[in-house]
Order: structure tokens, then sequence, then C-alpha cells
């Protein structure tokens, strides 16, 4: 059972806008950052969002993320086929004393 | 461009030992704090270990403290993770990722590929 609460799925056609949430608590999100993070079939997490809304470069800005209270967003907008993979939130837990992460989203493209 | 290539996975018995190694390139190695990071199906991503960019401070959680241990050889440019007394639970794809710096927050900012360990009779 992750720490992090994130809807096991999520889906949408090309075009459109689709929003996956994650959901912490005072001692995670609440007072921390949250990190977005790719995961491609068969390939390692990929940063997509830090510091709740900032974007690495080279990351598309259909790409984007909210925080408020002890939640936080992902965003992404223009649905691609390329977007299909799984999502994951992330943040510091001051009481565990380490990193968390949600138990990820599969996005699907239909 | 930042390169961070896990290696020393494979299959082994419970309760027996085995060493992971990550080899870092294209960035200052011993300018940043390290992790491994684990991820089953069933589990999800678990942080097993965090290190110092020098070494001087580490930390587990619960689950692995006392079983196993973090360390690097800046030298090398290279990270560890000895996991004595392997569980069947211990089974995962081990990532090597770095901690960014300046981001504003805790991030962990690249992973390497992973490496499978299974443990099994």
């Amino acid at each position: 059972q992750s720490v992090l609460t994130q809807s096991p799925s999520a889906s949408g056609t090309p075009g459109q806008k689709v929003t996956i949430s994650c959901s912490g608590s005072s001692s995670n999100i609440g007072t921390h950052t949250v990190n977005w993070y790719q995961q491609l079939p068969g390939t390692a997490p990929k940063l997509l969002i830090y510091t709740n809304n900032q974007r690495p470069s080279g990351v598309p800005d259909r790409f984007s993320g909210s925080k408020s209270g002890s939640s936080a967003s992902l965003a992404i907008s223009g649905l691609q086929s390329e977007d299909e993979a799984d999502y994951y939130c992330a943040a510091w837990d001051a009481s565990l004393i380490g990193p968390v992460f949600g138990g990820g989203t599969k996005l699907t493209v239909l | 461009q930042v390169q961070l290539v896990e290696s020393g996975g494979g299959v082994v018995q419970p309760g027996r030992s085995l060493r992971l190694s990550c080899a870092a390139s294209g960035f200052t190695f011993s300018g940043f704090a390290m992790y491994w990071v684990r991820q089953t199906p069933a589990k999800g991503l678990e942080w097993v270990a965090r290190i110092a960019y020098d070494g001087s401070d580490k930390h587990y959680p619960d689950s692995v403290r006392g079983r196993f241990t973090i360390s690097r050889d800046n030298s090398k440019n290279t990270l560890y993770l000895q996991m004595n007394t392997l569980r069947t639970e211990d089974t995962s794809v081990y990532y090597c990722a770095r901690e960014g710096v300046g981001l504003g927050g805790w991030t962990v900012d690249y992973w390497g590929q992973g490496t499978l360990v299974t443990v099994s009779s």
C-alpha cells in the first residue's frame, strides 16, 4: 500500500485533456513539494514535473502540475498516443524521513 | 548526458547476499546524494537507501535497515548496495537514482535502467 494515493487508471482520446490526482497528508504533500514521473513500458521513471509545477528542459508544456493542500494534480493537455504510460507522484515525508511515492496511474490513450 | 548503469542483479536464494553496483557518468558524481529505489508491480516504488554526496550520511527505511548497506566510491564514480539476509519480498527491480540539487525541494532527477533481483529458492 503506497503512502500517496493515486487512481490506478485513467484514459482519454487524442487531443483531450486528462488530469491525474495524488492525495497525501500533512507530513508529505502538505508540507513538501511534489514531483511527477512518467514511466513508459519497460523503461525507468523519468522526471516530468518537479517542485509542484516546474518542467525539466525537454518536457512539453502540455504537461503541467499543481498542488493544493495535501493533494496534487498532473494535467496532460492535447493528449497523444505516446503519452500512454504509468505516472507516479512523489514527495518527501517528514514523518518517515524519506521519500514516498504514489502507487501509479496507468494512462491509456484510446 | 547523465548516465546511471546498474549491474549485479540476478537470482539468489533466501538468506543469501548480493551486491549491486551503479556506474555514474556525465556529471560530477561526488557532488550529489544518491538513492537506491526498488519497484514491484504489487508494492510500487519504494526507496531503500540514501547516501550523502560524500558518504558521510546514510539512511534506510525500516524494511531494509540492518540488512542493506549503501556505499559509494567517488574516485570510481560508483554507487553500491550490499544486500544481506535477502528475503523473497526483496524481489524487485532496483534502480540507482540521483538526488537533484537546487531544484527548490526534494527531487530525484535521474534514474538508471534498473537491475532485477529475484530472491527464490
